[in-house]
């Protein structure tokens, strides 16, 4: 079945420790995105990537790093500059051409939750 | 600016009656509308979506949504609440900023369904 897969499910960062969060699709998807969610709050982007080997900051990308050299993968880093990094965290993909980019359904994984030691 | 207020952010209903929830949005453009559902500690799915064809869109799992330009509402329904809805509901819309669109998220709604 096709889908996007997010590891590890669970993750505890020490003080200091960047940690990196692994995100991979297999729906041939162009667009990859990252997105923080805390209680009580809507999903917060941040990055995107609309193709490979090109990524753009979201709303709050201060404190975190990714990569998109292959088109299946997207992971994100979150380091030790992002002095708040408890949260629950959610990769997404979208078919999405660079037209129509915004406009097509998000598939989401299941998260990483990401906790401080 | 473009925005999205989801009107309630718990409601509680009995198992078996209707659902209803609410959303309102402010677009300068005409908006792509989205709801997903969330269920505890997993991603979110799409329920349905509006893209300026029939305002009465048919989602999965017996939800659906109208989307009222003049009132710039796009309420959730559901006519028979069923214990497995209980989750968290989210309205999205989709609008210009600059030259891309972008996706604008509500804060959400929890659902509770009493059996």
């Amino acid at each position: 079945d096709g889908g996007i897969t997010q590891s590890p499910k669970y993750l505890f960062r020490k003080e200091g420790q960047n940690v990196t969060l692994s995100c991979e699709q297999n729906l041939n998807h162009d667009a990859m995105y990252w997105y923080r969610q805390d209680p009580g709050q809507g999903l917060r982007l941040i990055y995107y990537s609309q193709i490979v080997n090109d990524f753009q900051k979201g709303d709050i990308a201060e404190g975190y790093s990714v990569s998109r050299e292959k088109k299946e993968s997207f992971p994100l880093t979150v380091t030790s500059a992002q002095k708040n990094p408890t949260a629950f965290y959610l990769c997404a993909s979208s078919i999405s051409s660079r037209r129509f980019f915004g406009n097509q359904p998000q598939h989401f994984g299941d998260g990483t939750r990401l906790s401080i030691l | 600016a473009q925005s999205v207020t989801q009107l309630d952010s718990h409601v509680s209903v009995s198992e078996g009656t209707p659902v209803l929830l609410r959303c309102n949005y402010s677009s300068s453009y005409s908006p792509s509308l989205f709801w997903y559902v969330q269920h505890p500690n997993k991603g979110l799915q799409l329920l349905l979506k509006y893209t300026s064809a029939a305002t009465l869109v048919k989602g999965i799992n017996g939800f659906e949504a109208e989307f009222k330009k003049s009132e710039t509402s796009f309420h959730l329904t559901k006519p028979s609440a069923h214990m497995s809805d209980a989750a968290e509901y989210f309205c999205v819309v989709s609008a210009y900023a600059g030259n891309n669109r972008k996706l604008i998220w509500g804060l959400g709604t929890s659902l509770a369904v009493n059996p």
